[in-house]
Formats: C-alpha cells, structure tokens, sequence
C-alpha cells in the first residue's frame, strides 16, 4: 500500500514562488510520479509527470517554464517547485503514482491548498 | 491535445436504478481510458482502466466499455455512496494527459 502526504501548501501573492512536497510511504522509486490540480469547483487538470528515475519530466503547457518537478528517491519525496504565480494557479494540488504500465492515477494525495492572492 | 467530452453534465438517478455515463475522445485513444469517482473534499479514487479494467477493490457494479472515441461508465443498481462526481481520462497521447469536465451524479 502505497499513502503520500502533501505538504508546503498556503496563501502566496501573484508572481511570487511556492514549494510543494509529497512524502511517500510505501514504494515509489520505481514508479513515475505526478502532480493533478483542481481549482475550486471545478475539474482536474494534470500539471507535471517525473520519471521513476527523474530523468524524463513533462509538463502542461499552463505550468511550462513556471513549474519545475522533481524527486529525491532516496527520501521517497516528490516536489513541485512553483514560480512567478498567477491566480489561475490557484487550486487543490494532489501527487500521484502510477501503476507500472500505465499512464492513470492509482494512489492520490489528499492534497494541499495553494491560493494566489494579493 | 486530446480533448475529452462528457456527457451529461448532471444525471439524476434514483437508488437502485442503473446509472450510464457518457465520454467522448476528440481522437482515438484506442483503449487507453480511464474513470475516476470523487466525492466532496476526497482525492479522485481509480474505478477502471483500459476502458474496462477494475482496479483493485472496485465493486462488480462499476463496469467500463467502449473504444477509439466512444466510452461508457455503467453503475449497475445505484447504492448510496455512488453519488458523487465521476471523470474520464485519456492517457494514449501525452503530453498533456486529459480529463473530461465531470459529469456530477445525484440523486433524483
């Protein structure tokens, strides 16, 4: 069983920065990870994929050069460093690991709230 | 970029009844389909993959089918706890991978 915590969440003002983290119990460090958002009340939006070995990193367009993934496997952790925020940012942010095979959400996070405001 | 459609919007079903969800692929996506249930303040949980694939845990009501373009999501004689908003995900091209919009299932 695999449960992931995320943290670094909060209130930050537009063009200003934010670091996501996941904490991973159970394996993850074969496995590729990634980041979903979902802005209040509405739907999900995919934000980054990260290789198991980080090696491999995508992004959506949205996010692309503002958003940068990335994995510590030896501490089982998975970040989303956030740069120059907009409002549109705003949004639930969950992690995820995929099964191995296949590109779709098999474990979530409860997610962590980032609100971009002045 | 793949854009995904579901329909309805909304359906309202009444318990016990049998519940048809609808998701269509700008493209084929072949199999490559997934359905995701999520309830108030909950992540997205997993229901099927590869169009009709459960995953683990998934009750025998949920089924999955269809392919290329054309997608359903059946529930099978509605229990309390299936009430809730329901997604469809595209993963045959990526980036970007794409949900549809939700369609919301409540009780009628």
């Amino acid at each position: 069983q695999v449960h992931l915590v995320e943290s670094g969440g909060g209130v930050v003002q537009p063009g200003r920065s934010l670091r996501l983290s996941c904490a991973a119990s159970g394996f993850i460090s074969s496995y590729a990870m990634q980041w979903v958002r979902q802005a209040p009340g509405k739907g999900l939006e995919w934000v980054a994929l990260i290789s198991y070995d980080g090696s491999n990193r995508y992004y959506a367009d949205s996010v692309k050069g503002r958003f940068t993934i990335s994995r510590d496997n030896s501490n089982n952790t998975l970040h989303l460093q956030m740069n120059g925020l907009r409002a549109d940012d705003t949004a639930v942010y969950y992690c995820a690991r995929e099964p191995r095979g296949r590109r779709v959400f098999e474990y979530w996070g409860q997610g962590t709230l980032v609100t971009v405001s002045s | 970029e793949i854009v995904m459609t579901q329909s309805p919007a909304t359906l309202s079903v009444s318990p016990g009844e049998r519940a048809t969800l609808s998701c269509r692929a700008s493209q084929s996506v072949i199999s490559h389909l997934a359905w995701y249930q999520q309830k108030p303040g909950q992540p997205p949980r997993l229901l099927i993959y590869g169009a009709s694939t459960r995953a683990t845990d998934i009750p025998a009501r949920f089924s999955g089918s269809g392919s290329g373009t054309e997608f359903t999501l059946t529930i099978s004689s509605l229990q309390s706890e299936d009430f809730a908003v329901y997604y469809c995900q595209q993963y045959n091209y990526w980036p970007p991978i794409t949900f549809g919009q939700g369609t919301r299932l409540e009780i009628k």
